[in-house]
């Protein structure tokens, strides 16, 4: 299994919609980070958080919220999608500030 | 600001040595770390320097220059299975934050 999972894999949505994207570990991190990818311009940071309690802006937060449900758990939701949200999202978690980060496997996200 | 450069795309033989260069400026830094992502796929964690030079992993090395702000990723004795693209990323002085170049598509020919 792996040890950081994201849900779903895929999905295509229409402008104006409400969608959350998952994800959850077991590798018992306390950080946890939402990035997106899109060709060209590499991965960009959305959101962090370091605790239950903890969320903290990314580069690119703008249409995004996140909600950090429990330790294993972070979520990112776009409120009403747009077709320039169109990327692949990643979620990754790391130990402390000393130690790399472990991505999941990514949600391809359509916003048409 | 963060300002992180590298190649967009190289090509290289098997059995060959392919050094990937990454340059970098700033704000703050506090480690630079090399990834591997094959299309379509997470990014996987090849290595790590926070001190001046070279680090290595088997086929892999990485070298840091602190004082010119570049680092260079080594893939000797090539494989197929290298083709992917590989992407710098920076550390800022907090820990809290990394901060990822483009990537650089490397492309492994017979």
């Amino acid at each position: 299994d792996a040890d950081v999972t994201q849900t779903p894999r895929n999905r295509i949505t229409k402008t104006g919609k409400r969608i959350m994207l998952e994800c959850s570990q077991t590798k018992g991190h306390d950080r946890m980070y939402w990035y997106r990818q899109d060709p060209g311009l590499g991965l960009r940071l959305i959101y962090y958080s370091f605790d239950v309690k903890d969320i903290n802006k990314g580069e690119i937060s703008d249409g995004y919220s996140v909600s950090r449900q429990a330790q294993a758990k972070f979520s990112l939701s776009l409120e009403s999608a747009i077709p320039n949200q169109t990327a692949l999202y990643f979620c990754a978690t790391s130990e402390d500030g000393n130690s790399p980060l472990h991505f999941g496997n990514g949600t391809r996200l359509t916003v048409t | 600001g963060q300002n992180i450069d590298q190649p967009t795309e190289m090509t290289a033989t098997e059995g060959a040595i392919v050094q990937i260069n990454c340059t970098y400026q700033t704000s703050g830094f506090n480690g630079l770390f090399w990834y591997q992502q094959h299309a379509g796929e997470a990014p996987t964690f090849l290595s790590y320097n926070v001190l001046d030079g070279l680090e290595e992993k088997g086929r892999f090395s990485s070298f840091l220059s602190r004082s010119k702000g570049y680092s260079y990723l080594l893939l000797k004795e090539l494989q197929m299975k290298d083709s992917a693209s590989y992407l710098c990323a920076v550390r800022d002085y907090t820990g809290n934050q990394f901060y990822f170049g483009t990537g650089t598509s490397l492309t492994v020919i017979p």
